[in-house]
């Protein structure tokens, strides 16, 4: 156990919708990272947040925003769903900010399913 | 243009052998190179970080290599075992953001 908690572990919806995926980092990192993970693209970085300020950005889409809370917590959201944005989507966390050498943690990941 | 290259064929090794998987990076120069294990279906597992001023680290059956003039990691598992079948994960720091490579896939048959 990662100390990392994903919820949900699995989102069936349909193109067009919007859904949040939320994680709650392990007790004192102050960093939190999203990633996606498809079959044929690996693990993608989205953004990284760092006590609640953007950090760094990936390759996100427009239609993804995040936001880290005051008490650490994450919500990924996504909107207008389309079928290639299924995937795993893993949130990670660390003490330290960008340049840090820590190790990530990473949570069980939520599935999603556009159909 | 950066890129993490990693052996996308499945290595398939018999029980007791050494698995020795590659990471090969281009544009990339990190102050260090992290290597996680994943499991189907589940979040990626640290393993290993190695920085660019050392040339090996070890733990337990687990051997890291990091050469910055070839660019490469060498990531080694010694008598290995069915339990350790796997994918394999290389990830270096980037401008800003830690970057990961697609993986190997280990398979230790008996």
């Amino acid at each position: 156990d990662s100390g990392v908690t994903q919820t949900p572990k699995h989102l069936i919806t349909a193109t067009g919708q919007r859904v949040t995926l939320r994680c709650s980092p392990r007790s004192g990192d102050l960093s939190v990272y999203w990633y996606q993970q498809s079959l044929d693209q690996g693990l993608q970085f989205l953004i990284q947040y760092y006590n609640g300020e953007e950090r760094a950005k990936g390759n996100i889409l427009e239609r993804f925003s995040a936001q880290q809370f005051p008490d650490l917590h994450s919500e990924l959201n996504l909107s207008s769903l389309e079928l290639g944005d299924s995937a795993l989507y893993f949130c990670a966390s660390s003490v330290w900010g960008t340049g840090g050498t820590g190790e990530l943690f990473f949570g069980e990941g939520s599935r999603l399913t556009v159909l | 243009s950066q890129k993490i290259e990693q052996n996308s064929e499945a290595l398939n090794i018999q029980e007791g052998k050494t698995a020795t998987l590659t990471c090969n990076y281009t544009n990339y120069s990190p102050a260090y190179l992290q290597w996680y294990r994943q499991d189907p279906g589940r979040g990626p597992v640290f393993l290993l970080l190695i920085r660019e001023n050392e040339k090996e680290k070890r733990k337990e059956r687990l051997k890291v290599t990091f050469d910055t003039t070839l660019k490469q990691s060498l990531f080694h598992i010694t008598a290995s075992q069915p339990a350790d079948s796997a994918t394999y994960l290389c990830a270096l720091l980037g401008t800003d953001k830690l970057i990961f490579g697609t993986g190997t896939r280990l398979q230790v048959f008996p």
